[in-house]
């Protein structure tokens, strides 16, 4: 079965660069979220999307932004990178109502070193 | 604030022991969910419990939740070297979407 493809699987930036990172949910999943994990720490929350439209918005700095476009994938564009920056970002995605009783489906993660 | 967090943070048993972790969370949840994560890797959904559940099994998993006590274990029977990952419990809130996740317990298998 398709799984939620993430790319790339891992990146390397320089301070001050931009990243770009590209999330691919399952077939018919019409929502995505993304996560942002640093190491050892537990995974927060960042943005999501349904349908396209924003629906909620966690603790995303300011120099981050994301859309979901007309395929329903998702990128997460990350500007004016920071040391802080570097983790593991992992998407997810769902369908209403599967995401109450089958829970998400994770990608693979991308993780980006900013050195 | 943190909705779910675990308990022990970290865990070391002997190979086909029990393995028992417990997760707290502070508001009323649509459903709580338990993820496993290897090293470096992504999260895998091991087991989704609603809240007017009171327990479910999967495989080796058993899952409670005591929603007076606004708690939940996972519990792992017969554990096995693969099982060496960390835990995490995460809550599914009314009328929100997004998971929050806790701390995560570190489980380790000795063989």
């Amino acid at each position: 079965a398709a799984g939620v493809i993430q790319s790339p699987r891992h990146l390397i930036k320089e301070k001050r660069e931009t990243a770009t990172l590209k999330c691919y949910p399952i077939p018919r999943h019409d929502t995505v979220y993304w996560y942002q994990q640093g190491p050892g720490q537990d995974p927060q929350f960042l943005i999501s999307f349904y349908e396209k439209m924003q629906s909620d918005k966690g603790s995303i700095p300011d120099r981050f932004s994301a859309q979901q476009f007309s395929d329903y994938h998702s990128e997460l564009n990350m500007s004016s990178l920071e040391l802080g920056d570097s983790a593991l970002y992992f998407c997810a995605s769902s369908s209403l109502p599967g995401q109450t009783n089958y829970g998400y489906t994770f990608g693979s993660g991308t993780r980006l070193t900013v050195v | 604030s943190q909705q779910g967090e675990e308990d022990p943070q970290a865990l070391s048993i002997q190979e086909g022991e029990n393995a028992t972790m417990n997760c707290s969370y502070k508001t009323s949840i649509n459903n709580l969910q338990w993820y496993r994560q290897n090293s470096g890797r992504g999260l895998v959904h091991l087991i989704l419990i609603r809240s007017n559940e009171r327990e479910k099994h999967s495989g080796r998993l058993r899952v409670t939740l005591d929603t007076s006590k606004k708690s939940s274990s996972l519990l792992i029977t017969a554990s096995r070297a693969a099982d060496t990952a960390s835990y995490f419990c995460a809550a599914g809130i009314f009328g929100n979407e997004k998971l929050t996740f806790g701390t995560g317990t570190r489980l380790t298998i000795i063989p």
